[in-house]
């Protein structure tokens, strides 16, 4: 069964760096989507995309943040300066349509980010 | 702010009970609404969707939507320990088609 990946599935990095989070997402699906969960918060929707560009993005999602599809495959989410509060899981999720109310995202398994 | 509001749990039932789990949501406009389970340190895995008033079956799972209350419940029968897990009540607003807003989440322990 088809599913979406994430790469790395943990990612340790300083204060102040870069990092990229990798997301593979279901091969024929056309939108896609991060989500993050700060451990024992709520899932909450950061950005999702179409037509390589942004469609909708929340507020938390802000200059520091940024989503490429740089292949056919790939679509990463940088986070350019890493804040102690980045701390948290990343999902990507995807989905084949939207614009109906039927439609379904499915998650990738996360990418856990931890900014000391 | 558009919120979808759950019982943190955690909801203890024994093994073989009904676990019923509740979630109530704010924008009245809302049009498809969806239950995740996740275990600990996992991502959302898809149990149901609703999008019309009434009941939707799916084996032991069953999901109940109420547009008119604004409440969306989802009922587990034959609860097994492997059912153990926090579930997460999500809502598609209107006018967004993709920023699906999840509540917090119940924690269910199903008891051997």
């Amino acid at each position: 069964e088809p599913e979406v990946t994430q790469t790395p599935s943990h990612q340790v990095t300083q204060m102040g760096q870069e990092v990229i989070l990798r997301c593979v997402p279901i091969s024929n699906h056309l939108y896609f989507y991060w989500y993050r969960q700060i451990l024992g918060q709520k899932v909450e929707f950061l950005v999702s995309f179409y037509n390589n560009e942004i469609s909708e993005k929340s507020e938390i999602f802000d200059d520091q943040f940024s989503v490429e599809r740089p292949d056919g495959s790939n679509f990463t989410l940088k986070i350019r300066s890493t804040k102690l509060e980045d701390s948290a899981m990343y999902f990507c999720a995807s989905s084949e349509i939207t614009g109906v109310p039927q439609e379904t995202q499915y998650f990738g398994p996360g990418t856990r980010l931890l900014v000391l | 702010q558009k919120e979808v509001e759950q019982n943190s749990g955690p909801l203890s039932v024994p093994e073989g009970a009904i676990a019923s789990l509740n979630c109530t949501y704010s924008d009245r406009g809302s049009q498809s609404f969806f239950w995740y389970r996740q275990y600990s340190g996992k991502s959302p895995e898809l149990i149901m969707s609703i999008y019309s008033n009434g009941d939707k079956e799916d084996g032991r799972f069953t999901a109940q939507l109420n547009k008119a209350s604004q409440y969306v419940s989802l009922l587990i029968r034959d609860s097994q320990p492997s059912d153990s897990a926090t579930y997460l009540c999500a809502v598609l607003p209107s006018g967004g088609y993709q920023k699906v807003t999840f509540g917090t989440g119940t924690k269910l322990q199903v008891i051997p």
